[in-house]
């Protein structure tokens, strides 16, 4: 099957640091990755789609300049939030698409849920 | 841009009941896909529909696409503890040039009491 991984789990930071999140693709390859935003009892917010070897594309109303993306080889993407504060704490999750179909289906990581200080 | 709707927005059954949820769009959606997430867990993909008035079967759980391809419902018979979660639905927005990317419904959120 296809396996997305996620790490870490979870992280505390305080207000003003920079945060890291790296989403892999285990057993495929994934030229397309995307990440979203969770908040509580809400539904997914997609923030940006990430392409191998390219610039991220990210949603009206993202901060490309906050939120960091890099998608250097075809299992790897990362998220990086920079200047964190208490209102980017949220459940973020990242998925991807295996580049061998032609289905829209993305697997999902099981997510880095970050509070901010 | 594309957008579903879907209702309701929460559901509390006694175990042993059905539940449906629905998901409407105002334009015809070339598919649909429905997920599962678990209380403090992420997305799980159940299943893909493509085809006008498709119906299909996982156990307890049946999926419906319509006719029209706007509008899709997820029912569950006969409800277990298990079947706890929110369940999304989630369409697919071409953008031009780009990938296909999903944008999911707010989601439906089923509790069960036993």
């Amino acid at each position: 099957g296809a396996v997305v991984s996620q790490h870490p789990s979870r992280v505390i930071c305080k207000s003003g640091t920079s945060v890291k999140i790296e989403c892999r693709s285990l057993d495929f390859q994934a030229t397309t990755m995307f990440w979203y935003r969770q908040f509580p009892k809400q539904s997914l917010m997609l923030m940006a789609t990430s392409n191998e070897g390219s610039k991220a594309t990210y949603e009206q109303g993202v901060e490309k300049d906050k939120f960091l993306i890099n998608h250097a080889s075809l299992t790897l993407s990362t998220l990086t939030v920079t200047s964190a504060h208490p209102e980017d704490s949220s459940f973020y999750i990242c998925s991807a698409r295996d580049s061998r179909t032609s289905t829209d289906t993305q697997y999902f990581g099981p997510g880095t849920r970050l509070t901010v200080l | 841009g594309q957008q579903v709707m879907q209702i309701p927005q929460y559901q509390h059954v006694q175990e042993g009941e059905d539940f449906t949820t629905y998901c409407n769009s105002s334009t015809t959606l070339s598919n649909i896909q429905w997920y599962k997430q678990r209380p403090g867990g992420h997305p799980v993909f159940l299943i893909q529909l493509v085809k006008s008035g498709e119906v299909k079967k996982q156990k307890r759980l049946t999926f419906q696409f319509g006719e029209a391809k706007k509008n899709s419902s997820l029912h569950i018979t006969a409800t277990q503890t298990t079947d706890v979660g929110t369940y999304f639905c989630a369409v697919t927005r071409s953008p031009s040039g780009g990938y296909n990317k999903l944008i999911f419904g707010a989601g439906t959120r089923l509790a069960v009491h036993p």
